[in-house]
């Protein structure tokens, strides 16, 4: 299984300020998955990046895969209470598999 | 509602004693998968299965057995659970082109004492 850091395991910060966590691997990706888990609940998917290089925006989330495929980043933009969560990435194997990194825990205080 | 279901989401047993959690997708996702979340170590993978009768081991699938005898269902079953099967349980299905797309269930939480 090919392994996903991410970091900072956790960040704390008030509302309205911006914030970026990161996603590295010494491996390449086909493509890279954001998932946000709130708590009591699954996973859900934000985004899938392809392209080495690519940038997608989801409203007051910007997400880049790095020109490489080995990293990626999340930038909040006006960080609100409801952007807090456990960040997910997961990129894929190529073996019909998802492998997980352990998270980015984002508390935004009101 | 596409929705993947989870049953039971909370369970408290003891050792030894066999248990199933069942699995349920209504959205005719030929991809299913078993993974178990713990602090620390994040997500890891139990067993997957591309299919109807097609299973697959995943990083951690010591203790775990599963079955597809049906597209819709993938019942997780520990034959003689232990305390280090005490976890968060997650179901997720997909379909087979976007198996790295997945939608997940909200979670079993398993104590074993």
């Amino acid at each position: 299984t090919q392994l996903l850091e991410q970091s900072p395991q956790f960040l704390s910060i008030q509302e309205g300020e911006n914030l970026t966590v990161y996603c590295n691997s010494s491996s390449v990706f086909s493509s890279l998955q954001w998932y946000r888990q709130e708590p009591g609940e699954g996973p859900v998917l934000l985004v899938t990046v392809v392209t080495g290089g690519e940038v997608k925006k989801l409203k007051r989330l910007t997400f880049q895969f790095g020109d490489a495929r080995k990293d990626s980043s999340l930038h909040i933009t006006a960080a609100q209470p409801g952007d807090t969560g456990l960040y997910l990435c997961a990129g894929a194997e190529g073996n019909n598999r998802l492998a997980f990194g352990k998270g980015n825990q984002v508390v935004v205080i009101p | 509602e596409a929705q993947v279901t989870q049953n039971p989401r909370y369970l408290i047993t003891v050792t030894g004693k066999k248990l199933t959690v069942t699995c349920s997708q209504n959205m005719n996702h030929e991809y299913m998968s078993w993974y178990r979340q713990d602090p620390g170590l994040g997500l890891r993978q139990i067993y997957y299965s591309m299919n109807v009768e097609v299973t697959d081991k995943g990083d951690v699938p010591e203790g775990y057995k599963v079955s597809r005898k049906e597209k819709r269902n993938f019942p997780l079953i520990l034959e003689s659970p232990s305390p280090n099967q005490t976890s968060l349980y997650f179901c997720a299905s997909s379909l087979v082109g976007d198996i790295y797309e997945q939608y997940f269930g909200p979670g079993t939480r398993l104590t074993v004492t």
